[in-house]
């Protein structure tokens, strides 16, 4: 069964500080990723998908993320954070089974 | 565009009480979901339809029923609340393999 790991839970940075947040995924064929961002009291939106080409993807907001198939990881990366990305941040593979899969989410707080 | 509108956005039902809550989006995809967003747990499947006609278990659907209306609509069912219900509910839709969209969630509180 396809399963998500985010090894980060609750990250506490400083503005300006860079950011990287864990993903792995346990699928051996092809994928599809997602990262999703939640910000306090709202829905879930896409911050950037990989489904080809290029393995370093950027997103909205100054993301970006690396599919790196041999470890099966895509993490989220962004060199400063700002207060404002304060949220709950989800990784989403999809392999175009069924519906997509998330992590347990990583909380990201921002202090000013 | 309105996207994916989930009806209500708060519930409150006793343990034992019915509720539908909606979900419409007007993107036409042929793929719908429900999730349910626990504290520490993420999202979880709770059910979803590839397409107009059709509805799968997710990974926790003990308790719930849905109903894929039509292309648009797709709701979910709660016959006998219980309190372990009590969780933020997400309905969201998209095209295979694509990104989905989400609405802006249900709020419920089961006591």
């Amino acid at each position: 069964a396809q399963s998500v790991s985010q090894h980060n839970h609750h990250v506490i940075l400083s503005e300006a500080a860079s950011l990287e947040l864990g993903c792995n995924y346990s699928y051996g064929g092809t994928v599809n990723l997602f990262w999703y961002v939640q910000y306090p009291g709202q829905h879930l939106q896409l911050l950037l998908k990989y489904f080809s080409g290029d393995p370093l993807v950027k997103g909205i907001k100054g993301f970006e993320a690396e599919f790196i198939k041999s470890k099966f990881s895509f993490n989220l990366r962004k060199p400063s954070v700002q207060w404002s990305d304060t949220a709950e941040y989800f990784c989403a593979p999809n392999t175009g089974r069924r519906a997509l899969t998330f992590g347990s989410g990583t909380r990201l707080q921002v202090q000013p | 565009n309105a996207g994916v509108t989930q009806t209500p956005k708060f519930q409150v039902l006793k343990t034992g009480q019915s509720m539908t809550l909606q979900c419409a989006q007007d993107m036409n995809h042929n793929s719908m979901y429900w999730y349910r967003q626990d504290p520490g747990m993420g999202l979880r499947l709770i059910y979803y339809s590839a397409s107009e006609g059709t509805t799968d278990k997710g990974e926790v659907p003990n308790g719930y029923n849905v109903s894929r209306l039509n292309k648009r609509e797709f709701s979910l069912r709660l016959e006998s609340a219980a309190p372990s219900q009590t969780s933020v509910y997400f309905c969201a839709s998209s095209e295979q393999n694509t990104e989905a969209f989400f609405g802006q969630g249900t709020r419920l509180t089961v006591v």
